[in-house]
């Protein structure tokens, strides 16, 4: 059983550009959330989606987007970079009939703004 | 004040000893409670949920939840250095969409 990949693990942009962060979930795995986790902090959630649509969000603002595609894989988009926007970027996959607690994390995508 | 509270530490325990993690939540129609373990660099694991009032053991851990003070508690009994992580909490609010919220961390350290 494959689990959580995220893709890439490390990246450095500068203030003002986009990124875009990749995550294939667990295997059998429907729903996807992504989570900001700042250094010292606790995983803040961002937003979830299931069967390619958002189901829930945060409180991040529009520039952060997401996509989820047909094979459950989904993406992150921040546009307009900001220096907070720093931190590790974690998926989570959450099993069919699971509860929304039940989280299978990646091992997260760390970016640094500069 | 915060929806889930953790106190950050350091909890310094010795091996073999028993650690205690406690966690409270704002939101009292909260239903469902989580412990995660996060070793240094790594991203969270899942390793214990809890719906009911009362206690939950699972090998060397017990989760406890008291809905009318709460509070959740993770009790490590015999405690071993690779026990030393940082330890979530989170808390699933009820109604509509249910939102996971995570408490900053309890870190946790096992001296040999």
């Amino acid at each position: 059983e494959t689990g959580v990949t995220q893709s890439p693990t490390h990246l450095i942009k500068t203030r003002g550009q986009q990124v875009t962060l990749r995550c294939s979930s667990q295997s059998g795995h429907n729903t996807v959330s992504w989570y900001q986790q700042a250094l010292g902090q606790g995983p803040q959630f961002i937003f979830q989606y299931y069967r390619e649509e958002e189901n829930g969000r945060g409180n991040f603002p529009p520039r952060f987007s997401g996509l989820q595609f047909p094979n459950y894989s989904s993406e992150l988009n921040v546009n307009a970079l900001e220096l907070d926007d720093s931190a590790l970027y974690l998926c989570a996959s959450t099993p069919p009939g699971g509860n929304t607690g039940e989280l299978f994390f990646g091992e997260g995508s760390r970016l640094t703004v500069l | 004040q915060k929806e889930v509270e953790q106190n950050s530490g350091p909890l310094s325990v010795p091996e073999g000893a028993i650690a205690s993690l406690n966690c409270t939540y704002s939101d009292r129609v909260s239903q469902s409670f989580f412990w995660y373990r996060q070793y240094s660099g790594k991203s969270p694991e899942l390793i214990m949920s809890i719906y009911s009032n009362g206690d939950k053991e699972d090998g060397r851990f017990t989760a406890q939840l008291n809905k009318a003070s709460q509070y959740v508690s993770l009790l490590i009994r015999d405690s071993q250095p690779s026990d030393s992580a940082t330890y979530l909490c989170a808390v699933v609010h009820s109604g509509g969409y249910q939102k996971v919220t995570f408490g900053t961390g309890t870190k946790l350290q096992v001296i040999p």
